[in-house]
């Protein structure tokens, strides 16, 4: 079936380095993808968000990254500080304005100091 | 706080028990969204609303569940009859939705079933 997932369970970044959360996507008919970051204990909190028009979009220090050819997104922090240290998921939206966003498995973002 | 409130943070019942869980909204937001995450994965969408109407439900949603938004503001999650298998964070999100429709979510209710 279609779905949303993460490559890789876990990362470890060293504090001030920059980090890339990778996401793969299997439907093509996705045309909204959305980052959202999860401390403890709190709801997804709304990082970054980009249409499939687009490849590219830059936030403060964070940039999302879209590959429609191999279904792929990502996510780069520049200069990974402590507070960055969450749960990370990628979540995507069929096209229509009625549709629901569809959330992939988390990857846990540890920052050493 | 002008973000999405839920009620209460932490609920703790017997099997068999009935729960009502409460969700406030971004006051300006019409859509309504009722998400379960379980430890690990990330939120599996359970239902939604579009003011006071109810729009879709998930498979997921047995029998059990109900949901309300009675006069599109606030809305209410019910579980009947609970079951071990229904712990589990219970989330709430509000949008405007639209196009580019962003989900402002709530801390969530932490169920626990005995």
């Amino acid at each position: 079936g279609e779905s949303v997932g993460l490559h890789l369970p876990t990362l470890s970044v060293q504090e001030g380095d920059n980090s890339i959360i990778n996401c793969a996507y299997s439907n093509s008919a996705s045309d909204y993808f959305i980052w959202y970051k999860q401390e403890s204990g709190k709801g997804p909190q709304f990082i970054i968000d980009i249409r499939s028009n687009m490849d590219k979009r830059q936030g403060q220090r964070v940039t999302v990254l879209l590959n429609k050819t191999v279904k792929h997104l990502s996510l780069q922090i520049a200069a990974t500080q402590p507070g960055d240290s969450a749960v990370y998921f990628c979540a995507e939206r069929l096209t229509g304005a009625n549709s629901k966003l569809t959330f992939g498995k988390g990857i846990t973002l540890s920052v050493r100091p | 706080d002008t973000g999405v409130s839920q009620d209460p943070r932490h609920k703790i019942t017997k099997r068999g028990q009935n729960v009502t869980f409460r969700c406030d909204p971004i006051s300006e937001h019409n859509r309504l969204y009722w998400y379960r995450q379980t430890l690990g994965q990330g939120p599996e969408f359970l239902t939604y609303f579009q003011n006071e109407a109810q729009l879709e439900k998930s498979r997921l949603l047995s029998d059990r569940f109900s949901a309300e938004r009675p006069k599109g503001s606030f809305s209410t999650l019910e579980i009947q009859r609970t079951e071990q298998g229904d712990s589990a964070m219970y989330l709430c999100a509000s949008s405007f939705g639209g196009t580019n429709e962003k989900l402002f979510f709530g801390s969530g209710t932490q169920l626990s079933v005995l």
